[in-house]
């Protein structure tokens, strides 16, 4: 079974759309995180979220919000997409207490 | 060899060479790195990790070293094969054991492996 699973795999849209990353961990662990990998490869946190705390990176534009409907679950809306948003986009779960995260396959987005 | 420039920087090496990857840090603080491993169209690999109360660790095949002196640390992999053909990157945690653990990595090497 895959620990860290994400949906779709690859989305394409229309500039100004609103859509939807799911993403789900049946690790057991209590913290989630949502990273971005632009074209060269450079990977930067977004988000991280546990039960308790959901951090923000502050460069984050506020169109893109996390959803956790329970602790096994981290889903990522973005309003209004924007062409710089096109990205693969990663989630991951690890141990609260910056244990190994483990990530998922990625969802490649494009914004046409 | 290694280059630098404005693409991912990019080792070249042959089946059964050793390899080395490095990556400077930037936070003094971080206590503890990790080494993911990325290949083609999937998510980054945990390989291996250190704390910043050790200088090396080894895996199977794999070597980390640390140098806090210079914030800079390394992967070895020995006798490389094709299937280690992949992005490398580090990540550093300055916040192990608190809150959240917030992964900054580096920006990421690119080993391809010549048979």
């Amino acid at each position: 079974d895959t620990a860290v699973s994400q949906t779709p795999k690859y989305l394409v849209t229309q500039m100004g759309n609103d859509k939807s990353i799911k993403c789900e961990q049946n690790l057991g662990h209590d913290t989630m995180y949502w990273y971005k990998q632009d074209s060269k490869k450079f990977l930067k946190i977004m988000f991280s979220y546990n039960n308790k705390e959901l951090i923000i990176n502050e460069t984050v534009p506020n169109r893109f919000s996390p959803k956790s409907p329970d602790k096994a679950h981290l889903n990522l809306h973005i309003n209004s997409l924007e062409l710089g948003d096109s990205a693969v986009y990663f989630c991951a779960s690890s141990w609260q207490g910056g244990d190994t995260q483990y990530f998922g396959p990625g969802t490649r987005l494009t914004v046409l | 060899g290694e280059s630098v420039g404005l693409h991912l920087p990019t080792l070249s090496v042959q089946e059964g060479d050793n390899s080395i990857i490095n990556c400077a840090y930037s936070n003094s603080a971080s206590d503890y790195f990790i080494w993911y491993k990325q290949e083609s169209g999937k998510g980054p690999q945990f390989i291996i990790d250190i704390r910043s109360n050790m200088d090396k660790r080894q895996g199977q095949r794999v070597t980390v070293l640390l140098n806090k002196t210079v914030k800079h640390l390394s992967l070895q992999i020995a006798a490389t094969q094709p299937g280690d053909s992949a992005v490398y990157f580090c990540a550093e945690n300055a916040n192990y054991g608190g809150s959240q653990g917030n992964l900054i990595f580096g920006k990421g090497t690119k080993l391809s492996v010549k048979p």
